[in-house]
């Protein structure tokens, strides 16, 4: 069964740094494209990265560029998302999500950010 | 406020049906496909409908959604008290080079 799980969230403070990991099992994780997907408290669900298989295709939300960065490790299986110069707008839980078909057909549970002095 | 707009709010009684739309534009949802997801509060989104109109295995065919234009819909039929949840679009944006997300409707089964 495919799953992923990330962690690697936590309380930092403003201007603060976190990396989030997302490990995948169950499925060939070179082959498909991945997304990182977050959600402030009480609010809808705000796309945040996406990078391709290969690693070689990035793209980013107007919101978190130039501050956020996705990569992987296929070797690994692994997905990062590293967060620079946090805001307290970017507190949310963060998912990452497999990219299928133009869709998102695997979540992970989530992990939580919270940025606050 | 959403590129992508959904009403914020539906509701209908057990067994009835219920549509979400989700209106956008010709350089998202009229330009690529548009899929749907419905989360309970507190979990992970799941996925409903991909490629405008298609299940992934294990959805039912209660559960449709289609596309004219640069407007979505998703069908619900023969409403459940588990379909209580959010719902929420998706799409590429292809001027913007972005994936877009409805701002989500809640769905109250009466």
């Amino acid at each position: 069964e495919e799953h992923l799980v990330e962690s690697g969230g936590g309380l930092v403070h403003p201007g603060g740094s976190l990396r989030l990991s997302c490990v995948a099992s169950g499925f060939d994780f070179y082959i498909y494209s991945m997304n990182w997907v977050r959600q402030a408290p009480g609010k809808g669900l705000e796309w945040v990265s996406f990078i391709s298989g290969g690693g070689g295709t990035i793209y980013h939300a107007d919101s978190v560029k130039g501050r956020f960065t996705i990569s992987r490790d296929n070797a690994k299986n692994s997905l990062f998302l590293q967060m620079n110069s946090l805001k307290d707008e970017d507190t949310a839980v963060y998912y990452c999500a497999r990219d299928q078909s133009e869709s998102m057909d695997v979540w992970g549970q989530g992990t939580t950010v919270t940025v606050s002095s | 406020q959403s590129v992508l707009t959904q009403p914020p709010s539906v509701s209908a009684a057990p067994g009835q049906r219920v549509t979400i739309s989700c209106s956008g534009s010709s350089s998202n949802v009229g330009y690529n496909y548009v899929s749907w997801y419905r989360q309970v509060p507190g979990t992970a989104p799941k996925l409903l409908v991909y490629a405008n109109n298609k299940r992934p295995s294990g959805i039912p065919d209660r559960i449709s959604g289609s596309k004219s234009g640069t407007t979505a819909t998703l069908d619900i039929t023969g409403l459940q008290t588990g379909d209580e949840a959010d719902y929420y679009c998706a799409t590429w944006d292809s001027s913007l080079n972005v994936e877009l997300f409805g701002g989500g409707t809640k769905l109250t089964v009466l």
